[in-house]
């Protein structure tokens, strides 16, 4: 059983062009994140939903919108894609005391990576 | 904004070698946690130390944390050329974690 799952895994579309990536996991977790992974590998937050609500909007430009439908699900809309948004993508989620009181430990999928032709 | 820092960015040793890792934060933390990454693969939660414990094991890693210098590392001993991944510290904020570029391990059989 797969505990976080992102689809697609690959996506290749043109500038201007409108996609998203879903995300759904299995664990119970009540926080879900989205983290942009750029080609030098740098790791950088762009969401973070607790219980289906907004808690970090970190400064992505509003061509990018969350939607988490319930709480095991948080999917990520793109608008007139760009050639910077080219990225690996990845969800992730957590539960807050998992690993030990007031810890967050993060779970994450496998990544989708995204080319903007 | 970018809160853990790596160094160094790529590490190559011989298989049997130790591999030191480190970090570097800015902001005060709950906690601070160590990450894989195999190429290609999403990140695997490896050590969480808190913020009032100086040293933590787990098998072969060893992490200790400073808090007055704000700063981490990750030891690896008697590496395997299956540790070969990129390793990356991330500090818990309360509802932020946040993580660095990572440090790119590679171990040579």
């Amino acid at each position: 059983d797969t505990a976080v799952s992102q689809t697609p895994k690959y996506l290749v579309t043109q500038m201007g062009n409108d996609k998203s990536i879903k995300c759904e996991q299995n664990l119970g977790h009540d926080t879900m994140y989205w983290y942009k992974q750029d080609s030098k590998k740098f790791l950088k937050i762009m969401f973070s939903y607790n219980n289906k609500e907004l808690i970090i909007n970190e400064t992505v430009p509003n061509r990018f919108s969350p939607k988490s439908p319930d709480k095991a699900h948080l999917n990520l809309h793109i608008n007139s894609l760009e050639l910077g948004d080219s990225a690996v993508y990845f969800c992730a989620s957590s539960l807050r005391g998992q690993g030990g009181p007031g810890a967050n430990v993060l779970t994450f999928g496998a990544g989708s990576r995204l080319t903007v032709l | 904004s970018q809160q853990g820092e790596e160094d160094p960015q790529a590490l190559s040793i011989q298989e049997g070698e130790n591999a030191t890792m480190n970090c570097s934060y800015k902001t005060s933390i709950n906690n601070l946690q160590w990450y894989r990454q195999n190429s290609g693969r999403g990140l695997v939660h490896l050590i969480l130390i808190r913020s009032n414990e100086r040293e933590k094991h787990s098998g072969r890693l060893r992490v200790t944390l400073d808090t007055s210098k704000k700063s981490s590392s990750l030891l690896i001993t008697a590496s395997r050329a299956a540790d070969t991944a990129s390793y990356f510290c991330a500090t818990d904020e309360g509802h932020d974690m946040r993580f660095g570029a990572g440090t790119r391990l590679t171990v040579k059989p």
